[in-house]
């Protein structure tokens, strides 16, 4: 089946630092899927981040970045300067055509410290 | 505008115990899911909803789990016979087919259940 694998569990990064967080994917039901990073800040329910639909275009937003990378099969999610604010639990995510139907990986708790 | 909102939010059982969870999508939402996430693990998929009819229910433990949308608005998921395997957190999610297929889903904050 479709799979969804983010190899880190948490990342722990200095103010002003730059971040990267990794996800690769396995759509063996799917030819070509949309990928999606959501985000769930501390007391709240999981939001939608960024999502990119098409492989090799790139997804921006609140200064994060994700390129989907069809011959890697990858979709990091990459900021330039964390903030305090930052500070989350990240899931990448994969997602049908049709239905919409997700896909999670395991999620990355992010800690960042002044 | 509302978003989706899930009732109770916390649940503590026996096992053995019985539990519903319910669901409000955003209005207008035609498509309804449940996730089950247990902790530190990633949401999966329980079972969808278009309107009333059920898309997909294989990944529900159907011997003790049921869900239900009688008039493709608000959503119950029942526990009949709760197990330690369990707990976890129950995220109701809603989305609407209307235009973007690629539309995101809006997730209600949860119901974190823990079996005893």
């Amino acid at each position: 089946g479709d799979s969804v694998t983010q190899t880190e569990g948490q990342v722990t990064v200095s103010e002003s630092k730059s971040l990267i967080i990794n996800c690769t994917y396995s759509a063996t039901s799917i030819g070509y899927p949309n990928l999606f990073w959501y985000v769930r800040y501390p007391g709240e329910g999981l939001q939608l981040l960024l999502k990119v639909i098409t492989a090799g275009q790139k997804g921006s937003s609140r200064g994060f970045e994700a390129t989907y990378n069809k011959e890697a099969t990858s979709f990091h999610l990459q900021k330039a300067s964390v903030q305090e604010s930052d500070s989350a639990v990240y899931y990448c995510a994969l997602g049908t055509q049709v239905v919409g139907q997700l896909t999670f990986g395991r999620g990355t708790r992010l800690q960042v410290y002044a | 505008e509302a978003g989706v909102t899930q009732s109770p939010r916390y649940a503590v059982l026996q096992e053995g115990q019985a539990v519903s969870f319910w669901c409000d999508p955003i209005s207008g939402h035609d498509t309804l899911y449940w996730y089950q996430q247990p902790r530190d693990q990633g949401p999966q998929l329980l079972v969808y909803f278009r309107d009333e009819a059920v898309i997909d229910n294989s990944q529900l433990p159907s011997d003790r789990f049921s869900a239900v949308r009688p008039k493709g608005t608000n959503s119950t998921l029942k526990i009949q016979s709760a197990k330690q395997g369990d707990t976890a957190t129950y995220l109701c999610a809603s989305r609407w087919t209307g235009g973007d297929n690629y539309a995101e889903q809006f997730f209600g904050p949860g119901t974190r259940l823990t079996v005893l």
